[in-house]
């Protein structure tokens, strides 16, 4: 069965940092594309970056770029987000997601940013 | 960048009602078209892609339709598990959600 599971949420000031990973199993994780995808309390899905198979290719949606980065680790079949200084309105569920065929499945059970003093 | 525009925001119903949910790209898309189903503290699943294409396992209740800018996504009778939040995803260049359409009882 395939499965993402997301890890590295918590509480962080404003201008702090962290690092979000997912861990893949269950399928070929070298041979697929990867996103994070946020969604602040209450509000709707909105991507936040792309990854490439091999790490090559990487886009970030405007309200994240230069401020965070995406990574793998093809040999530990992980998936990664730097976070640097975070904002309350990076305040949010994170969930990494699989690209299959340009959509996403499946997704993480996703996990929770908190950024405030 | 395509923006992605859902109406109605919220639609309430009762169980066996035929319900339909309609999504506008701001340019074409072509048929590059998601649809996800997100209950409650859950990730979302999918249940179409490539605008009417039914994603395995999902009951055949659920349809979509559409293509170029305007989509929709239609419950021919709803069931007590579908009460849920809708999102249409946009693939054809980067991925933009639409800003989900809550499907409450009535």
């Amino acid at each position: 069965e395939m499965q993402l599971v997301e890890s590295g949420g918590g509480l962080v000031q404003p201008g702090g940092s962290l690092r979000l990973s997912c861990a893949a199993s269950g399928f070929t994780f070298s041979s697929h594309e990867m996103n994070w995808v946020r969604q602040a309390p209450g509000k709707g899905l909105e991507w936040v970056s792309y990854i490439s198979g091999g790490g090559d290719t990487i886009y970030y949606a405007d309200s994240v770029k230069g401020r965070f980065t995406i990574s793998r680790d093809n040999a530990k079949n992980s998936l990664y987000l730097q976070m640097n200084s975070l904002r309350a309105e990076d305040t949010a569920v994170y969930y990494c997601a699989r690209v299959y065929l340009q959509y996403f499945d499946p997704w993480g059970q996703g996990t929770l940013v908190t950024v405030s003093s | 960048d395509i923006q992605m525009t859902q109406s109605p925001s919220t639609l309430s119903a009762s169980v066996g009602d035929r319900v339909t949910i309609t999504c506008r790209a701001s340019q074409s898309i072509s048929n590059r078209l998601a649809w996800y189903q997100q209950k409650p503290g859950k990730a979302p699943k999918l249940l179409i892609y490539k605008a009417s294409s039914l994603e395995s396992g999902v009951p055949s209740r659920f349809s979509g339709s559409g293509s170029g800018t305007e989509f929709t996504l239609t419950i021919s009778s709803l069931q007590p598990d579908d009460f849920a939040t809708y999102y249409c995803q946009q693939y054809n260049s980067l991925w933009t959600f639409g800003q989900g359409t809550k499907v409450e009882i009535k």
